[in-house]
């Protein structure tokens, strides 16, 4: 079982429609979550950390169930700028070795269409 | 206030050679990972520098081995090229190796090796 899986995508969506994408981690000991956004040939940025009692910025929520071991984030509104691709993201346990460092999962690519 | 740097920017060897990327870290910051990422695959993490010495490492052989000077800036060096080290290599930089404190990513060194 890899570590941290992902939706396989690509989503493609209209503009203004709800997109939300899954994430699922191996390590019950894992103690820290995110979604970054990479761009196309671009580095990886952070969109937001993921908490156990949600969170919400603007147009991103971000649920965290520790107990399913799983990690969602709802993109509202979707516009053409959100295309990108996602990464689900957990740090800590120990990952042979890799405790606290960042783990990825595959990304989910997004494509949003006018 | 500059970012993550890294050079070079585009790198093309062939197999068997030998490849030096280098990292400088966020202004501030002490703690430089680095990750290799695949095409179509999320960022996987190599190793990580703080203090001078390497703290923890990822699942890559010792072909891939690293340096970080007294300013905190850091190399990847790798040896014996292979045809699947054709990849994007990113460095993170942190303030501090453990934590919840963000890594910011560098625009990466893309590396093709023929």
């Amino acid at each position: 079982r890899k570590e941290v899986e992902q939706d396989p995508g690509p989503f493609n969506v209209p503009e203004g429609a709800t997109v939300a994408f899954n994430c699922t981690y191996s390590n019950s000991a894992s103690q820290s979550f995110f979604w970054y956004r990479q761009d196309c040939r671009k580095e990886p940025k952070l969109l937001m950390s993921v908490y156990s009692s949600g969170n919400e910025d603007g147009r991103f929520t971000a649920q965290l169930n520790r107990a399913s071991q799983y990690i969602s984030l709802l993109i509202r509104d979707s516009k053409l700028s959100d295309s990108a691709t996602y990464l689900c993201v957990v740090k800590g346990g120990d990952y042979g070795g890799s405790q606290g460092n960042l783990i990825f999962g595959k990304g989910t690519k997004l494509s949003v269409k006018p | 206030d500059a970012g993550v740097t890294q050079s070079p920017t585009h790198l093309i060897k062939t197999r068997g050679q030998q490849v030096t990327l280098r990292c400088s870290p966020k202004s501030g910051h002490d703690t430089v990972s680095w990750y290799q990422q695949a095409l179509g695959q999320g960022p996987q993490f190599i190793f990580q520098y703080y203090e001078e010495e390497e703290r923890q490492r990822g699942n890559f052989p010792d072909r891939f081995s690293g340096h970080q000077f007294p300013n905190y800036s850091s190399e990847l060096n790798v040896n014996a090229l292979l045809l699947g080290d054709s990849a994007l290599y990113l460095c993170a930089s942190s303030a501090l190796p453990q934590g919840d404190n963000e890594q910011f990513f560098g625009p990466g060194t893309r590396l093709t090796v023929l």
